[in-house]
């Protein structure tokens, strides 16, 4: 099993362009979420997905689009970068019930600079 | 609302000595409470996770956890730390979904 995967690893975009991240989980959960880390600030929830087909607004979803494309995917959408948006990116999944329920499997990261 | 406070953005102890990292969360008690570690360059993982079945929750690597609701703590011991033990350290709710800022650990030879 892979866990939580996410592309691309690093981003280089100039302020205003779109890009997509994108987040899969091999582990049949149910619930995905999207934060993003800076410094001093822990981590801080954009988006998440309870279950297939719906999403929901976290703390920071100014500026991002989500989509849960499938059970096993959930992208990531920056419509229009800004400076402020540089960060580091990760994704999670969880299961909604049994003894792991709520125990979120993160990805790896991806680092993002808008310049 | 729901908050979590972590006491010290750093924190460093000798190789060898208890460890002991803070949390304290608000006074709502939370259905669940979470431990989660980070190494460098990489995402978290999870420590352990409180569920009130037990107010002593044993986790990976030697790390437990006490919750005391009169306290409204969930602070993070081990006995002895080890050089890899140094990371990241983040204590985290699922009511609103709401991780502290971190503690960074640090080792001392």
């Amino acid at each position: 099993n892979a866990g939580v995967t996410q592309t691309p690893k690093f981003q280089v975009l100039k302020t205003g362009q779109s890009m997509t991240l994108q987040c899969a989980q091999d582990m049949n959960h149910n619930s995905m979420y999207w934060y993003r880390q800076d410094p001093g600030m822990g981590l801080r929830l954009i988006y998440y997905s309870a279950s297939e087909g719906t999403t929901d607004k976290g703390e920071v979803p100014n500026g991002y689009n989500v989509s849960r494309l499938n059970k096993r995917e959930f992208s990531l959408r920056l419509e229009s970068a800004a400076p402020s948006q540089t960060s580091v990116y990760f994704c999670a999944s969880s299961a909604l019930q049994g003894v792991k329920a709520y125990e979120q499997y993160f990805g790896p990261g991806t680092r993002l600079t808008v310049t | 609302a729901q908050s979590v406070t972590q006491l010290g953005s750093h924190v460093s102890v000798s190789e060898g000595a208890l460890v002991l990292l803070r949390c304290n969360y608000s006074s709502s008690v939370p259905p669940y409470l979470f431990w989660y570690v980070q190494y460098p360059n990489q995402g978290l993982q999870l420590l352990l996770k409180y569920t009130s079945a037990a107010t002593l929750v044993k986790g990976i690597n030697g790390f437990e956890a006490e919750f005391k609701k009169s306290e409204t703590s969930f602070h993070l011991t081990k006995p002895s730390a080890h050089m890899s033990d140094a990371a990241e350290y983040f204590c985290a709710v699922y009511d609103k979904i709401i991780f502290g800022k971190g503690t960074r650990l640090h080792i001392l030879p």
